[in-house]
């Protein structure tokens, strides 16, 4: 079947510009995870929904990041005034939120700043 | 919060030995523990798991040991294969947040 997808795959904007970010999961996938992931690092939790609510959004590193999953399927991480640190690559995962645990990784999106 | 700490940052093998990475975990109540494979410029791919209640976990030429009282956990890969040259991630899972943390990674080189 299907895996995660993610759009775009690649997004280069220039510092201050809102951007969005969006995630398919796999079809029937409750538990939805964004990461982001610098060179050279491992992937860094951003936020996790649980169906269409946030049930840990801890990661989010500050008020200019959002991300909404309004109909518990696709997700959307929004980003708001860019700045050159939040250039990355963006991941999505996708579990069936309960046991067995296994997450699976979208391809990401690589945002670039300018 | 939970914090993984992951070693050898680098390893370089000879074709056919055997490569352990070594992660340590500080949240005695994470009870998941999934190793991921990442090559340049692809998406973390999960090659084997283990949950708290087992010791040891094997697939293949694949391993991974469990020890809940010293809370670290290892990845064993037996036989290398230039294939399995990338970028390893060990990940535990929050028990009450249900986020994963991973660690910082293991850049692994088997040479042919």
């Amino acid at each position: 079947g299907a895996g995660v997808s993610q759009t775009p795959s690649n997004k280069v904007t220039e510092k201050g510009k809102y951007v969005e970010l969006r995630c398919d999961p796999i079809s029937g996938h409750t538990a939805l995870y964004w990461y982001r992931q610098s060179l050279g690092q491992g992937p860094e939790f951003l936020i996790y929904f649980q169906g269409t609510g946030a049930a840990d959004d801890s990661g989010l590193p500050n008020d200019r990041f959002f991300a909404v999953r309004p109909e518990g399927s696709v997700s959307t991480l929004k980003i708001q005034r860019t700045e050159r640190g939040d250039s990355a690559v963006y991941l999505c995962a996708s579990s069936s939120g309960q046991g067995p645990y296994e997450q699976y990784f979208g391809p990401g999106t690589r945002l670039t700043v300018t | 919060g939970e914090n993984v700490e992951q070693h050898p940052s680098t390893l370089s093998v000879q074709e056919g030995d055997s490569a352990v990475i070594k992660c340590t975990y500080s949240d005695s109540a994470s009870n998941y523990f999934p190793w991921y494979k990442q090559e340049l410029g692809k998406r973390p791919q999960l090659i084997i798991d283990i949950r708290s209640n087992v010791g040891e976990k094997k697939d293949q030429r694949i391993a991974v040991t469990l020890n809940k009282t010293a809370k670290h956990f290892s990845l064993h890969i037996t036989e290398t294969q230039p294939e399995d040259s990338a970028v390893y991630f060990c990940a535990a899972r929050d028990n009450y947040g249900q986020n994963f943390v991973f660690g910082p990674g293991t850049r692994l080189s088997v040479l042919p």
